[in-house]
């Protein structure tokens, strides 16, 4: 079994500032873990991926996520947030090898302040 | 190339009536996925294609839904006797065979039940 927690379902930052969303996860193997990104009205798109090579993975537009085995968590950051990072986010995670089922988290909508 | 396609992208409908919902995956994909995006639900699995192999079933919410994807490409989504908390977009995903996990996304269909 495996499931995803999403802590905040809204986040606000101001422009600028630190962006840290945060995932935790459950998995009973070992996991792959993602982070997509939704804009509005418009589908998901992956942002970055966790394979089990670095744990430090960097994906688009400046996000970057670490996997902490011990903390079974993998949160989103970007040093400076931009005006256009406004959209919501989701974390998701499938065992380890692929070829399973994805299961997503509720989200996380982030509001950037300018 | 072409991404996941799904129609159609607005369906209105009214109680008690069947919808269809399709989706053509990103050619070469072994594996499909359905979700279902309600307001504040974050992503609801709903049902898993992969190969030749049995679909995953577990998340359809109950017997008025089904789902058969034919020569293991196109799918279709079925809900029948519509009820207004079917109201959702309904999400549509591909996944490649390289064990990657990474799923793409169509833009989803938008069902109303009046």
């Amino acid at each position: 079994a495996q499931s995803v927690t999403q802590l905040g379902s809204h986040v606000s930052v101001s422009e600028g500032a630190l962006v840290l969303l945060r995932c935790n996860y459950s998995s009973s193997v070992p996991p792959y873990l993602f982070w997509y990104v939704q804009y509005p009205n418009q589908g998901l798109q992956l942002l970055l991926k966790y394979t089990s090579a670095a744990t430090l993975v960097k994906g688009i537009n400046g996000f970057e996520a670490e996997f902490k085995k011990s903390e079974t968590s993998f949160h989103l950051t970007k040093p400076s947030a931009h005006m256009s990072d406004a959209a919501e986010y989701f974390c998701a995670v499938t065992p380890s090898g692929g070829y399973q089922k994805v299961t997503f988290g509720t989200g996380t909508k982030l509001q950037v302040i300018p | 190339g072409a991404g996941v396609s799904q129609s159609p992208s607005n369906k209105v409908t009214e109680k008690g009536k069947d919808v269809e919902l399709r989706c053509d995956p990103i050619s070469g994909h072994t594996a499909l996925y359905w979700y279902r995006q309600s307001l504040g639900q974050g992503l609801e699995f709903l049902i898993y294609f992969q190969g030749n192999s049995a679909p995953d079933k577990s998340g359809l919410p109950s017997d008025r839904f089904s789902a058969e994807r034919t020569g293991g490409s196109v799918s279709t989504l079925t809900i029948q006797r519509t009820q207004q908390e079917d109201s959702a977009v309904y999400l549509c995903a591909s996944s490649p065979p390289n064990r990657s996990g990474e799923l793409f996304f169509g833009e989803g269909s938008r069902l109303t039940v009046l």
